[in-house]
């Protein structure tokens, strides 16, 4: 069974542009869920989509969004990027919910 | 405020001693907690979890015991392994299901 894939792995954009970023999850699952890791803030919790509803949605501000399809394919957007979006976009998926998550290899983004 | 604190951000152990990963909670409603390991260039791997109502869970070499009336969880790797050697993050799941909050994570390192 193939893993989560996110596309792309890296990223260098420029501050005040925007950028999508894509995740396909395992076969079957229907939770996609997207985390953003820094180094001074860990892992956190950006949103989490199931059947191409948003579910569940961390503390962030209203520049970062997301949509799920119908195949359970997500993506996700931050719009006016910032010097302190740069870090590490990671989406994971699972059957149902926030446990047993399987997470992608993650999309290096890097705002100059 | 952090609700989930890994206090230590590195921890160095040699090969076939115990590795032991602390971690801290403020929330006495969470419902979950889960480690999680993490190589370079790769998302996080589950590695074990365990409920509110239960102090301890083994799999294997890894054991996670929960403390409730000190908010503490700790993480057992014996024998540790060089292969050990990973960033593991400590994480907590709320009531509810819609939020999963992780520590900043401590660096295991295993010499042989």
């Amino acid at each position: 069974k193939a893993g989560v894939t996110q596309t792309p792995r890296y990223l260098i954009k420029t501050r005040g542009q925007q950028v999508t970023l894509s995740c396909s999850p395992i076969s079957g699952h229907r939770s996609v869920s997207w985390y953003q890791q820094t180094p001074g803030q860990g892992l956190q919790f950006l949103f989490e989509y199931f059947s191409e509803t948003q579910r569940n949605k961390g503390n962030f501000p209203g520049r970062f969004s997301g949509r799920q399809f119908s195949n359970s394919r997500s993506e996700m957007n931050v719009s006016t990027l910032e010097l302190g979006d740069s870090a590490l976009y990671l989406c994971a998926s699972s059957l149902s919910g926030l446990l047993e998550q399987y997470f992608g290899p993650g999309t290096r983004l890097t705002v100059t | 405020d952090q609700q989930v604190k890994q206090n230590s951000p590195s921890l160095s152990v040699q090969e076939g001693r115990i590795s032991i990963l602390n971690c801290d909670y403020t929330n006495s409603m969470f419902d979950y907690f889960l480690w999680y390991k993490k190589y370079p260039a790769e998302g996080p791997t589950f590695l074990i979890s365990i409920s509110s109502i239960k102090d301890k869970n083994e799999d294997g070499r890894f054991t996670v015991f929960l403390n409730k009336s000190a908010k503490h969880l700790s993480l057992h790797i014996v024998p540790s392994q060089p292969g050990d050697s990973a960033v593991y993050f400590c994480a907590a799941l709320n009531q509810a299901g819609t939020a999963l909050i992780f520590g900043k994570g401590t660096t295991l390192s295993v010499s042989s």
